[in-house]
């Protein structure tokens, strides 16, 4: 078990410019989640993966954000056209059923310039 | 909408007294409610939960109690040991759904 690992740890960016960031999932675990986190709040819900299908979406997750899981294991998630509002802690969990611990990765900070 | 909410931003306790962290809720359909802890600069870390069915859980040092009339859980730790200084966050979901909601954190200071 090495736990969920993210790539980048940081990514400092221009606004207006793409990023991606990375999310490789313990390796059993078919559910995989990506969360926000801002200062002064737990981590928000933005969209739910189980296996390759993408489930469930949050309202918070806007048209510029877009997520896949094209295998079933790894995640991406991209913002397009970032924001000042977007800096954010990302945070990549997954699961291997239902009502069952998430575990985390230790996130992607995205800072907006 | 704040589904979970912990309204007690930080506590602080001395080393070897127990420390009491809060949760509420406001959805009923919730059946299964998690504690997390954090360290800076790290992603959360599971620490314990407890499914409806219950109403006390309990791991070494760690017992989580749950009043599903209060729509209330609360986190004990005893004894406090220094180590435990993080935030802590309480989680829940429900059977139906696939979100997790989140409260706001506690910062724990255990002073020595």
């Amino acid at each position: 078990d090495t736990g969920v690992s993210q790539d980048p740890r940081h990514k400092i960016t221009k606004r207006g410019q793409n990023v991606t960031f990375r999310c490789d999932p313990i390796s059993e675990h078919n559910r995989l989640y990506w969360y926000r986190q801002t200062l002064g709040q737990g981590p928000e819900f933005l969209t739910y993966f189980q296996n390759e299908a993408q489930l469930e979406k949050s309202r918070l997750l806007s048209d510029r954000f877009s997520a896949e899981r094209p295998k079933g294991s790894f995640s991406t998630l991209e913002i397009q056209r970032t924001e000042q509002g977007d800096s954010a802690m990302y945070l990549c969990a997954s699961s291997s059923i239902s009502n069952q611990p998430q575990h985390f990765g230790d996130g992607t900070r995205l800072s907006i310039l | 909408d704040q589904q979970v909410k912990q309204n007690s931003p930080s506590l602080s306790v001395q080393e070897g007294r127990i420390s009491i962290l809060n949760c509420d809720y406001t959805n009923s359909m919730f059946d299964y409610f998690l504690w997390y802890k954090k360290y800076p600069a790290e992603g959360p870390t599971f620490l314990i939960s407890i499914s409806s069915i219950k109403d006390k859980n309990e791991d070494g040092r760690f017992t989580v109690f749950l009043n599903k009339s209060a729509k209330h859980l609360s986190l004990h730790i005893v004894p406090s040991q220094p180590g435990d200084s993080a935030v802590y966050f309480c989680a829940a979901n429900s059977n139906t759904g696939n979100q997790f909601y989140f409260g706001t954190g506690t910062s724990l200071t255990v002073i020595p």
